[in-house]
Order: structure tokens, then C-alpha cells, then sequence
């Protein structure tokens, strides 16, 4: 299998408070883990990545997260802002694959002043 | 500035009308993607291209085709558009050897 579940489909959080995003994955050969932040009426862009030989990875306000025996990884924003308020998207490529990248259906994490 | 291009951004067609979505980038990527975008879909990979002439059907090919004749610019075509293929459409493209996929900003097709 190659899907990528992601929950949950909608976040409301209040300004301030952290934010958290699960995904997970079917294929065990899966090796990259990237997530994408998209605006309204914007192109997805990427925020930050983690690979298979890490299980943590941290850079301004996001934490991600990889449990690779569990096939899960997840994105942790603290000290949510407005400008957080976006769509989010998990994914996962395959080792070997060339390049196909698998994403989950998104979330949208909605920051309430 | 790294760019990935897309033209036009809005298109109005009407079904069974010919359909040619436009990529450029200036990166000069081996590999170039195009998704479509729908509300509870996420993105959907309907064709991937390692490099010129080198092109491989995605999840969702079915009803469309590409055409990549230069690194820079990745078509692609909708022969006789359908209702059901209004979405709106990213093209992506990535350096070999790296992992980051660099969006353009959208196409919005409405098929009427």
C-alpha cells in the first residue's frame, strides 16, 4: 500500500497554543517525510522535512516527529500564531521510487486570535 | 530566484474543448510533476516526468496526457475536457539529487 492517512481534516486551536498534526503511512520503505503549508490561493510550499534516520527534527516553532516502527510521523507547532492559519500537508516517498511523493488529504488548522 | 511557472492561471473551457496548461521552470529540475488539487482530495500525481521525453503515468493519468519536449517547460493536455476535470491544477518540479518539490502557483480550470 501506498496511502497516507492524515488527521485530523480541521484544527482550531487558540493563538498561543501549540498545534499537532498525525500521519501515517503503509509502505515500511518509505525513507522522506515532508510537510507542506498552503494559504489561501497559494501553492504548497515546504516547511520541513524529516528522513528515515532521524526521529526528531526542530526548526522555528515546528517539531516533527518520525516512529518509523509505528509508521507514523507528526508536525508539532507551538506557540501558534495567525499566519499559521493554512493547509497542511504530510507526506511520504518510497525508497527506490523516483521521486513519487504520496500526500495525505490535508489539514486545515484554523489560529483564533 | 528559483520559479516554478504556470500559465494561464485561470481557464474557462467548455466540455469537450481541448485544454493546454502551460509549466516553466528555471531551475533546470530533471523532474517535473503535475497534481490536481480538489476540496477532500488533497493532491492527486497525474503525471511525472524525469526528464525530456521521459514521462510516467501518476495515480490519476486517465483522461489526460503531457508533453515535455524541454527540461524547462512541462505541458500538460486535456483532449476533449470533461466536467469532472475542473480542479485546479499544480505543476511541481525537483532537483535529482534533492528532496524539495517547488510548486508553481496553480492553474484554476473550470470545465462547463
Amino acid at each position: 500500500g501506498e496511502q497516507v492517512e492524515q488527521l485530523p481534516s480541521i484544527l482550531r486551536v487558540q493563538e498561543g497554543s501549540s498545534a499537532s498534526i498525525n500521519c501515517t503511512y503503509e509502505n515500511s520503505a518509505s525513507n522522506y517525510f515532508p510537510w507542506y503549508k498552503q494559504e489561501p490561493g497559494e501553492n504548497p510550499k515546504l516547511i520541513i522535512d524529516i528522513r528515515s534516520n532521524m526521529e526528531r527534527k526542530q526548526t522555528q516553532g515546528l517539531i516533527v516527529l518520525l516512529d518509523k516502527k509505528a509508521k507514523r510521523f507528526s508536525l508539532h507547532i507551538t506557540d501558534t500564531q495567525p499566519g499559521d492559519s493554512a493547509m497542511y500537508f504530510c507526506a511520504a516517498r518510497i525508497t527506490g521510487n523516483t521521486g513519487k511523493l504520496i500526500f495525505g488529504l490535508g489539514t486545515t488548522l484554523q489560529v483564533q486570535p | 530566484d528559483m520559479k516554478v511557472t504556470q500559465m494561464p492561471r485561470y481557464l474557462i473551457k467548455r466540455m469537450g474543448e481541448n485544454v493546454l496548461l502551460e509549466c516553466g521552470q528555471d531551475m533546470s529540475h530533471e523532474t517535473m510533476y503535475w497534481y490536481r488539487q480538489d476540496p477532500g482530495l488533497g493532491l492527486q500525481l497525474i503525471y511525472i516526468s524525469y526528464d525530456v521525453d521521459s514521462n510516467s503515468e501518476g495515480d490519476i493519468p486517465k483522461g489526460y496526457r503531457v508533453s515535455r519536449k524541454k527540461r524547462e517547460h512541462f505541458s500538460l493536455i486535456l483532449d476533449s475536457a470533461k466536467t469532472n476535470q475542473t480542479s485546479v491544477y499544480f505543476c511541481a518540479s525537483r532537483q535529482q539529487s534533492q528532496n524539495t518539490l517547488y510548486f508553481g502557483a496553480g492553474t484554476r480550470l473550470s470545465v462547463l
